[in-house]
């Protein structure tokens, strides 16, 4: 299995501008996470999909930000206009058994820079 | 109060000594405790998850849970340079801030 993958790994982009994150979640997982990691608040849950449905969206830190995960293989986080404090690496997970399976996989991350 | 907290450390301990990782977290409710590592630059990778209450061992690592006291732990035996990393204790989805551990030779 390839495991959780994401794209773009890194991206640097300007203040105002639309930022696509994506992720194709373990085939067979059923569960779905994006966290957000930055030194000063650890990692972040932003929102979690279970059977492609949002379950909990309240740590979607505001209009801004919204995520969609159409069908069992593929989500997309969008930022909407994007500002310097969005700058954070983030991370998709994927597990088995919504939030009390097995323990999530997480997808190497996109390091966002906004300038 | 933070749902998960931990000790942020650094803790540093030397080759083969014992570290002692401490979790604790205020949902009652919760059923599902995990421990993940995390090198610096990568993303985090699950090592130990524990249901109920008493030590989970797998090889070097043992967890503790005490749902009583809405504590959770986490033992390294014989401590290898190689386990420096930071160590995230989750609660359900819920991650505490990591408690980053070095190793010394």
């Amino acid at each position: 299995d390839a495991g959780v993958i994401q794209s773009p790994r890194h991206e640097v982009t300007e203040m105002g501008q639309e930022v696509t994150l994506r992720c194709k979640p373990i085939s067979g997982h059923n569960s779905l996470f994006w966290y957000r990691q930055t030194m000063m608040r650890g990692l972040e849950l932003l929102i979690y999909f279970n059977n492609n449905v949002p379950i909990d969206d309240s740590g979607m830190p505001e209009d801004r930000f919204s995520a969609k995960m159409p069908n069992a293989s593929f989500s997309t986080l969008k930022i909407q206009p994007s500002e310097p404090r969005d700058s954070a690496v983030y991370f998709c997970a994927s597990s088995k058994g919504g939030e009390d399976g097995y323990g999530y996989t997480f997808g190497s991350g996109t390091r966002l820079t906004v300038v | 109060q933070k749902e998960v907290e931990q000790n942020s450390g650094p803790l540093s301990v030397p080759e083969g000594a014992i570290a002692s990782l401490n979790c604790t977290y205020s949902d009652r409710g919760s059923q599902s405790f995990f421990w993940y590592r995390q090198y610096s630059g990568k993303s985090p990778e699950l090592i130990m998850f524990i249901y109920s209450n008493g030590d989970k061992e797998d090889g070097r690592f043992t967890a503790q849970l005490n749902k009583a006291s809405q504590y959770v732990s986490l033992l390294i035996r014989d401590s290898q340079p190689s386990d420096s990393a930071t160590y995230l204790c989750a609660v359900r989805k819920r991650f505490g801030a990591g408690t980053r551990l070095t190793v010394k030779p």
